[in-house]
């Protein structure tokens, strides 16, 4: 079993729909939690950070239960410029530099 | 302020050489981790070092390995080459080693042939 899993999709949604992407991980130690973009090809752009009382930039909602190990990026409204994958990702430790990726869910938004 | 810069941005090479890749973080930055990104996968933790010094070892050969120097800039090694390493190599920098967001450079796409 992976440490952070995710579905792979991929997701594909019309514009303007909103969509839900889910992550769960194993180690109930973990310490800090983030949401990425990567666009084919490209390097990861951190999206946003998850808080556990759950934070919001724009369109972008991001949620933490830690009972549940359970991490969620909700996208509303979504736009063409939304298609990418999104990694979920995981410090097991209080150390940014060793984090634990998802392999990621690839989001395809159509016009 | 420029990003993080890694060098080369692709690179060919046969199996049995051997690679350096090199990374310079965001200034003022201090912790440098590296990542392999297989085809179809998320990033997979190599190494961190931070002011210097290695933090952290993620479950590789010993074929890699790893700096850092006194700027803070990171070189990544890896001896033997299969083709199984075969991959994007990607460089990350944070401001310190806890806690923090990590900035990602362009990354280096290994192909060994």
């Amino acid at each position: 079993r992976k440490e952070v899993e995710q579905d792979p999709g991929p997701f594909n949604v019309p514009e303007g729909a909103t969509v839900a992407f889910n992550c769960t991980y194993s180690n109930s130690a973990s310490q800090s939690f983030f949401w990425y973009r990567q666009d084919c090809r490209k390097e990861p752009k951190l999206l946003m950070s998850v808080y556990s009382s759950g934070n919001e930039d724009g369109r972008f909602t991001a949620q933490l239960n830690r009972a549940s190990q359970y991490i969620s990026l909700l996208i509303r409204d979504s736009k063409l410029s939304d298609s990418a994958t999104y990694l979920c990702v995981v410090n097991p430790y209080t150390n940014a530099g060793r984090s634990t990726f998802g392999d990621g869910t690839t989001l395809t938004v159509k016009p | 302020d420029a990003g993080v810069t890694q060098s080369p941005t692709h690179l060919i090479k046969t199996r049995g050489q051997q690679v350096t890749l090199r990374c310079s973080p965001i200034s003022g930055h201090k912790s440098v981790s590296w990542y392999q990104q297989v085809l179809g996968q998320g990033p997979q933790f190599i190494f961190q070092y931070y002011e210097k010094e290695e933090r952290g070892r993620g479950n590789f050969p010993d074929r890699f390995s790893a700096r850092q120097f006194p700027n803070y800039s990171s070189e990544l090694n890896v001896n033997a080459l299969l083709l199984g390493d075969s991959a994007l190599y990607l460089c990350a920098s944070s401001l310190r080693q806890g806690n923090t967001e990590a900035f990602f450079g362009q990354g280096t796409r290994l192909t060994v042939v």
